[in-house]
C-alpha cells in the first residue's frame, strides 16, 4: 500500500476560506514534500519539512509535521479559485532516496 | 531553465505497437525519475538513474518496459509490445542528489493505448 495516504479525498470550499489537509504515512522518514498537482499537469513542489522540523511556511501555506503520529498537515489560508487543484504528500523514508507519494487531495476552491 | 521537457505530451496508440516516451531532465540534475500516474494506482515510481546509471528498476511493471540514459541530458522509456493497461500519464522528474531534494517533474506524457 501507499507510504502516504490524504485526508480527506476531496474538499470543496469557498474562496477566502482556509482548506487544510492531512497526510499519514507508516514509516521513519527523512522528510516530507507537498506537491500540487492541476489538472492535466505535472507536480509542482510546494515545500519541503524535514523529519526535525514541525512547522514551516510558505507565503499562504502552513505545513506540520508529528513525527511521533506519522502524520503532516497543509494549511492554505485565504484561498484563491486559483488553488483549485490536487494536493499531494510524498515521504523519503530514511535511508532511501525514493520518495513515495500519497493518494492525492481533490481541492476545489468555489469563487 | 527551461525545466524538465518531455515529448510527445500526447500519444495515441494500438496494442501491440512499440512507444517511446522521451525526457531531456534540467541541467546539472545528476537524478532522474520515471513515474506513472493512474486513477486507480495513483503515482507510482518506475524506474530510478543517478549519473545516467540505473539503480532501482523495481517499480518497472514487466519486462515490456525499458528505460534508458544514454547521457546527462536525455532518457527514454519504451514499452515493446503496449497494452491497453499501459494507458497513464507517464512523467520524468530529475532532482540535485547530494543537494535539495526536491524533485521537478516535467508536464508529462498523456499514453492512450487502444
Amino acid at each position: 500500500s501507499q507510504q502516504g495516504e490524504e485526508d480527506p479525498q476531496a474538499l470543496s470550499i469557498q474562496e477566502g476560506e482556509n482548506a487544510t489537509m492531512n497526510c499519514s504515512y507508516k514509516t521513519s522518514i527523512n522528510n516530507l514534500q507537498w506537491y500540487r498537482q492541476n489538472s492535466g499537469r505535472g507536480l509542482v513542489h510546494l515545500i519541503l519539512i524535514r523529519s526535525n522540523e514541525r512547522e514551516k511556511h510558505s507565503g499562504r501555506l502552513r505545513v506540520t509535521l508529528d513525527t511521533s503520529k506519522k502524520s503532516s498537515s497543509l494549511l492554505i489560508t485565504a484561498s484563491r479559485a486559483a488553488d483549485t487543484a490536487s494536493y499531494f504528500c510524498a515521504t523519503m523514508a530514511s535511508g532511501t532516496y525514493k520518495y513515495i507519494f500519497g493518494t492525492g487531495t481533490r481541492l476545489k476552491v468555489l469563487a | 531553465d527551461a525545466g524538465v521537457i518531455q515529448s510527445p505530451r500526447h500519444e495515441v496508440t494500438e496494442m501491440g505497437q512499440e512507444v517511446t516516451l522521451r525526457c531531456k531532465p534540467i541541467s546539472g540534475h545528476n537524478s532522474l525519475f520515471w513515474y506513472r500516474q493512474t486513477m486507480m494506482r495513483g503515482l507510482e515510481l518506475l524506474i530510478y538513474f543517478n549519473n545516467n546509471v540505473p539503480i532501482d528498476d523495481s517499480g518497472m511493471p514487466e519486462d515490456r518496459f525499458s528505460a534508458k540514459m544514454p547521457n546527462a541530458s536525455f532518457s527514454t522509456l519504451k514499452i515493446q509490445p503496449s497494452e491497453p493497461r499501459d494507458s497513464a500519464v507517464y512523467f520524468c522528474a530529475s532532482r540535485v542528489e547530494g543537494g535539495k531534494e526536491t524533485q521537478y517533474f516535467g508536464p508529462g506524457t498523456r499514453l492512450l493505448v487502444l
